[in-house]
């Protein structure tokens, strides 16, 4: 079973508006950690943002907030006032317990943004 | 301030050719990884290395290897390369001490192998 899904592999959003990229994930730990990156078209990774399983608050981080639902197994990024700059591809992670040390995580497929004038 | 620094960039081997990709961190993390990248798949972690002296398979570790040579440098060793190993090889490596199991990865800037 696929423990990281991103079903959106394209979106178009305009300059300024508010975009959700969706992410879902599986796991019986109650222990976990879900992660945010960012990859644009010059191919680096970049982290964004960060989210506990144990975490009361939602993270946010700049224009980057996660909408962390922690029944519905869900932590969607919402990008506020979206510039060109965010298009990109984005990868939702996923951390758990780590076993043997090291901090693994596991990516979905990715969603890749297009920002529009 | 270079992070984490992967040679070479770009690399390409005919089928059965060997060879090293190489990783060095200066952030003085213990954990290192290598993953790879294939367009429609996202990033799949082929081996790491939770600390120095220590390392396991990730998801994919067939056909290759990796040695820690230090804790400054993790290195993915192809022996003989095939085409499916063609793709975009990251190497990343993640902090120390404390809850250092929620700090992020920190990646290299990849690198393009082509195996024809």
């Amino acid at each position: 079973a696929q423990k990281i899904t991103q079903t959106q592999p394209g979106m178009f959003v305009q300059e300024k508006e508010a975009v959700t990229l969706d992410c879902t994930y599986d796991t019986s730990d109650p222990s976990y950690g879900l992660f945010w990156y960012k990859q644009p078209s010059s191919g680096e990774m970049i982290f964004l943002i960060y989210q506990g399983s144990y975490d009361q608050q939602n993270a946010t981080e700049g224009r980057y907030s996660l909408n962390f639902q922690k029944a519905r197994k869900s932590a969607n990024l919402v990008i506020s006032a979206s510039q060109l700059g965010d298009s990109a591809m984005y990868f939702c992670a996923m951390r758990e317990t780590p076993t043997g040390g090291g901090n693994k995580l596991t990516f979905g497929t990715g969603t890749q943004l297009k920002v529009e004038l | 301030n270079a992070g984490v620094t992967q040679t070479p960039k770009f690399q390409v081997l005919k089928t059965g050719q060997s060879m090293t990709l190489q990783c060095a961190q200066d952030m003085n993390h213990n954990s290192m990884y290598w993953y790879r990248q294939d367009p429609g798949m996202g990033l799949r972690l082929i081996y790491y290395s939770a600390s120095e002296g220590t390392t396991d398979k990730g998801e994919v570790p067939n056909g290759y290897n990796v040695s820690r040579l230090n804790k400054r440098e993790f290195s993915l060793r192809l022996e003989s390369a095939a085409p499916s190993q063609t793709s975009v090889y990251f190497c990343a490596s993640s902090g120390t001490g404390g809850a250092s199991y929620n700090s992020p990865l920190h990646f290299g800037n990849g690198t393009r192998l082509t195996v024809t």
